[in-house]
């Protein structure tokens, strides 16, 4: 079974300090990635992903987040935080299912507040 | 191209009522799947149709059916509506059941208030 554990509900930054979000991960198999932001009243928005090539993967908005096998983990970073950056970031494993079609488990989201 | 449309965007029912919702996915594209987010919470599966058939289906209790027509559009049905089926349910398009190659497209979703 997969689940993820993001580590802080909230995370306060200020505008152009780097942005860290903390994700863990438990998967029986090679896991599928992904970082959503949710903005408020809106639907879900791709980050970025991750599907066993680089380890290091690049997504919009200047936001980053590194594969780490060892550690299981999926940290989301952005080397400056924008205004425009505050909302709800859901990290979310994927793997296949017995029916051959996988799905989504995300966790329980992580708050990102920007102070100007 | 149009994104991925559910209606409607907000509904207010009463307990033990019926309510239908509906989405249309990303042209072309022959997966949807349907979440749950609780307020507070992450989105939780319920559903997955792809070319008209269930293909998954998350931990949750009969009241809640769903259906695939054949221009791929869906919808989700709650029966016996409980205050705490009150959520924001999201649809998700995807051009094949398999999300890790070709990644899911969410719509805004559909707050259901159930008083």
């Amino acid at each position: 079974a997969q689940s993820v554990t993001q580590l802080d509900s909230h995370v306060s930054v200020s505008e152009g300090t780097p942005v860290l979000l903390r994700c863990n991960y438990s998967s029986s198999y090679s896991p599928s990635l992904f970082w959503y932001v949710q903005h408020p009243n809106k639907g879900l928005q791709l980050l970025l992903k991750y599907t066993s090539a680089a380890t290091l993967v690049k997504g919009i908005n200047g936001f980053e987040a590194e594969f780490k096998k060892s550690e299981t983990s999926f940290h989301l970073t952005k080397p400056s935080a924008h205004m425009s950056d505050a909302a709800e970031y859901f990290c979310v494993v994927s793997e296949g299912s017995n029916s051959g079609y996988s799905t989504l488990t995300f966790g329980k989201g992580t708050m990102l507040l920007v102070s100007p | 191209d149009a994104g991925v449309t559910q209606s409607p965007t907000h509904l207010i029912k009463t307990r033990g009522q019926q309510v239908t919702l509906r989405c249309s996915p990303i042209s072309g594209h022959k997966s949807v799947s349907w979440y749950q987010q609780v307020l507070g919470q992450g989105p939780q599966f319920i559903f997955q149709y792809y070319e008209k058939e269930e293909r998954g289906r998350g931990n949750f209790p009969d009241r809640f059916s769903a259906r695939q027509f054949p221009n791929y559009s869906s919808e989700l049905n709650v029966n016996a509506l409980l205050l705490g089926d009150s959520a924001l349910y999201l649809c998700a398009s995807s051009l094949f059941g398999q999300s890790v190659n070709y990644g899911y497209t969410f719509g805004s979703g559909t707050r259901l208030t159930v008083v």
